[in-house]
C-alpha cells in the first residue's frame, strides 16, 4: 500500500517564476489536503478537496495560489510570481471520509520552495 | 477561533527516561478531534493517534500514551523508557467537523544516547 506521494521534492525558483506542485494521494483515499510550513512552525492549512471539488480555499494565502484535482485523483498546487517569503515545505496529506466526521489525514513527504 | 498550544518548544532527555509532552487546545466546539503527530529528520509527518472529544479515555500503545483532559482542555503525550529514535518534532493538532487542522508549533524531542 503506497503512501502519499509529492512531486518535485524540492523545487529552487527565481523570484517572479511560476511553479507547480504535484500530490498523489492514497489510492482510496476521497480527501485531499494541502499545507503549508515554514521552519520551526507547524503546517498551516492552505486549501483542501472531496474528489474534484474543492470544499474550502479562503485559507489560500493569496490570489497567487491555486490548486486543482481535476479528476479527483492527483492535485496540483501553482503558485504565481513566487515571492522569497513563499519559501516554505508545502505538504499534502489525505483521508478518507467515512462515518466520522474528521478522519484521519496521512502526510506526503513534502515539497521543499526555496525561491531565490 | 481555534488554537493548539505547545509551551515546550524543546525539550531534551538521557535513553530510558520518560517524557512527557504537552498540547493545550482552545475551541468552542463540541465535537472535534486531537491528533499527534510525529516528524522526524526526514520531515515526513508521521500519525500516532486521533481522539475524539466525547472519548475521555487514555490510551495506551507500547511505550506511548495519553491523557486527554477536557476540564483542563489538554491532550498531554508521554513516552516511556525514551529512545534515541524517539527523536524528532510532535506536533498536537486540533480538527473540527469541517476537517480543517490547526497544528501547534511543535515540541521538538533530543534523545541523548
Amino acid at each position: 500500500d503506497t503512501g502519499v506521494s509529492q512531486d518535485p521534492r524540492h523545487k529552487i525558483t527565481k523570484r517572479g517564476q511560476n511553479v507547480t506542485f504535484r500530490c498523489d494521494p492514497i489510492s482510496e483515499h476521497n480527501r485531499l489536503y494541502w499545507y503549508r510550513q515554514t521552519l520551526g512552525q507547524g503546517p498551516e492549512f492552505l486549501t483542501y478537496f472531496q474528489n474534484e471539488a474543492q470544499l474550502e480555499k479562503s485559507r489560500l494565502l493569496s490570489d497567487r495560489f491555486s490548486a486543482e484535482r481535476p479528476k479527483g485523483s492527483f492535485s496540483t498546487l501553482e503558485i504565481q510570481r513566487t515571492e522569497q517569503g513563499d519559501s516554505a515545505m508545502y505538504l499534502c496529506a489525505s483521508s478518507f471520509t467515512g462515518l466520522a466526521a474528521s478522519d484521519t489525514q496521512y502526510f506526503g513527504p513534502g515539497t521543499r520552495l526555496t525561491v531565490l | 477561533a481555534q488554537k493548539v498550544t505547545q509551551a515546550q518548544t524543546e525539550i531534551s532527555v538521557v535513553e530510558k527516561e520518560d517524557v512527557t509532552l504537552d498540547c493545550v487546545y482552545e475551541t468552542r466546539d463540541t465535537t472535534y478531534y486531537l491528533f499527534w503527530y510525529k516528524q522526524p529528520p526526514s520531515g515526513e509527518l508521521v500519525f500516532l493517534i486521533r481522539r475524539n472529544s466525547f472519548d475521555e479515555q487514555n490510551e495506551i500503545s507500547g511505550r506511548y500514551s495519553w491523557n486527554f483532559q477536557k476540564s483542563t482542555s489538554s491532550f498531554n503525550f508521554t513516552i516511556t523508557a525514551s529512545q534515541v529514535v524517539d527523536s524528532a518534532v510532535y506536533f498536537c493538532a486540533l480538527s473540527l467537523t469541517g476537517n480543517q487542522f490547526y497544528f501547534g508549533t511543535g515540541t521538538s524531542l533530543t534523545v541523548i544516547p
